[in-house]
């Protein structure tokens, strides 16, 4: 089976743009979830949708906001970025059957 | 506040040697333990994972030892390689938050040949 894919992988913006990264899961897979990786704050997680709806959300402000598709695949967005957003934005799917998660390559993003 | 900590930091450890790295929890509600491998530029990557109702689980040269009473499980990393040279999280899933890692902040690990 194919990996779980992750697009754009690099993207620079400014402050106060949007942003929107998309994750498609490994075949089969309906919970996708999303981490933000900095250096100083390590894996944080932002929420997790099992299908299409939205089963755990962390404590993220409102501006980062997502959503997941009926094939599964999902997106996350982005709005007002700060400079503070930069970072390797990761995906992860799993069966729900099982714990074990599998992990995207990440979106590294630069607010500049 | 960190729900999973990790310890230490940084490792430095000899080809061959031991490598080994600790983590401790809180929440009495976690049920699964997974370690993941990250390299520079990639996702992590799971290595190995324990539940709470045994002791140790070995695969390879990779071990975690799990110690239920203390809430702390740790991973042993034996024959150490320099391919091993990576950044390791040690994770905690409760079942009441399916879906949801809570990770260590990772110890970046470097083997000397």
């Amino acid at each position: 089976k194919a990996g779980v894919t992750q697009t754009p992988r690099y993207l620079i913006k400014t402050r106060g743009q949007q942003v929107t990264l998309s994750c498609s899961p490994i075949s089969g897979h309906r919970s996708v979830s999303w981490y933000q990786q900095t250096p100083g704050q390590g894996l944080q997680f932002l929420f997790e949708y099992f299908s299409e709806t939205q089963r755990n959300k962390g404590n993220f402000p409102g501006r980062f906001s997502g959503r997941q598709f009926s094939n599964s695949r999902s997106e996350m967005n982005v709005s007002t970025l700060e400079l503070g957003d930069s970072a390797l934005y990761l995906c992860a799917s799993n069966e729900d059957r099982y714990n074990e998660q599998f992990f995207g390559p990440g979106t590294r993003l630069t607010v500049l | 506040q960190q729900q999973v900590k990790q310890s230490p930091q940084s490792l430095i450890v000899q080809k061959g040697g031991i490598s080994i790295i600790n983590c401790a929890y809180e929440n009495t509600a976690f049920d699964y333990f997974p370690w993941y491998q990250q390299f520079p530029g990639k996702g992590p990557a799971l290595l190995i994972a324990i539940r709470p109702d045994v002791s140790e689980k070995k695969e390879g040269r990779f071990t975690i030892s799990f110690n239920k009473s203390a809430k702390q499980f740790s991973l042993h990393i034996m024959d150490s390689q320099p391919g091993d040279s990576a950044t390791y999280f040690c994770a905690a899933v409760s079942r009441s938050t399916l879906g949801r890692l809570y990770f260590g902040r990772g110890t970046q690990l470097t083997v000397w040949p």
